[in-house]
């Protein structure tokens, strides 16, 4: 059984497009993430949801918005495209923040290429 | 401010020789390390942890991290590498309710 699943795996779009991507995870986590993975490996946060509630939102364009249906759910859109966006982007889950040394369980990513 | 610095971007060893992978953390209050491994079209797998309940920490395939308060520094080591350890490495710290990854180093095995 996938503990963090994302889809689609590949996505590939043109510029200016709107596209999806969604994660769940069926570990009973609390907090949920995204974060993107460029080309030299370098892996940052994106946002960070803690029981479909908002908790980290780093600097990152508006055009990315993340959605959370309930706590095993958490997808992140992107309104027009730009080739900068292209990257791997990775969903991972974890317990409640409060607790001690909490680890992150991370999805398969998702590699988006913007032509 | 939390932050943790990998030294090398790219590590070679032959195989069965000695992995060392150099992490070294800045933080003002103890810490919370992570080794996280990253096969190639692969998520981020988690290798071990460090929270202070023992400064040598073991974790999964062989990997083991000590923790050392007098260097800031939380190397990874594993005694004979086989050629399924290359993969990228990252070296993680816990700074509020997020976890700050170091820049990866990739680990390359020689046959």
């Amino acid at each position: 059984d996938t503990a963090v699943s994302q889809t689609p795996k590949y996505l590939v779009t043109q510029m200016g497009n709107d596209k999806s991507i969604k994660c769940e995870q069926n570990l009973g986590h609390d907090t949920m993430y995204w974060y993107k993975q460029d080309s030299k490996k370098f892996l940052k946060i994106m946002f960070s949801y803690n029981n479909k509630e908002l908790i980290i939102n780093e600097t990152v364009p508006n055009r990315f918005s993340p959605k959370s249906p309930d706590k095993a759910h958490l997808n992140l859109h992107i309104n027009s495209l730009e080739l900068g966006d292209s990257a791997v982007y990775f969903c991972a889950s974890s317990q409640d923040p409060p607790g001690l040394a909490y680890e992150q369980y991370f999805g398969p990513g998702t590699r988006l290429t913007v032509t | 401010a939390q932050s943790v610095t990998q030294l090398g971007s790219h590590v070679s060893v032959s195989e069965g020789a000695l992995v060392l992978l150099r992490c070294n953390y800045s933080s003002s209050v103890p810490p919370y390390l992570f080794w996280y491994v990253q096969y190639p079209n692969q998520g981020l797998q988690l290798l071990l942890k460090y929270t202070s309940a023992a400064t040598l920490v073991k974790g999964i395939n062989g990997f083991e991290a000590e923790f050392k308060k007098s260097e800031t520094s939380f190397h990874l080591t594993k005694p004979s590498a086989h050629m399924s350890d290359a993969a990228e490495y990252f070296c993680a710290v816990r700074k509020d309710d997020k976890i700050i990854f170091g820049k990866g180093t990739r680990l390359h095995i020689l046959p």
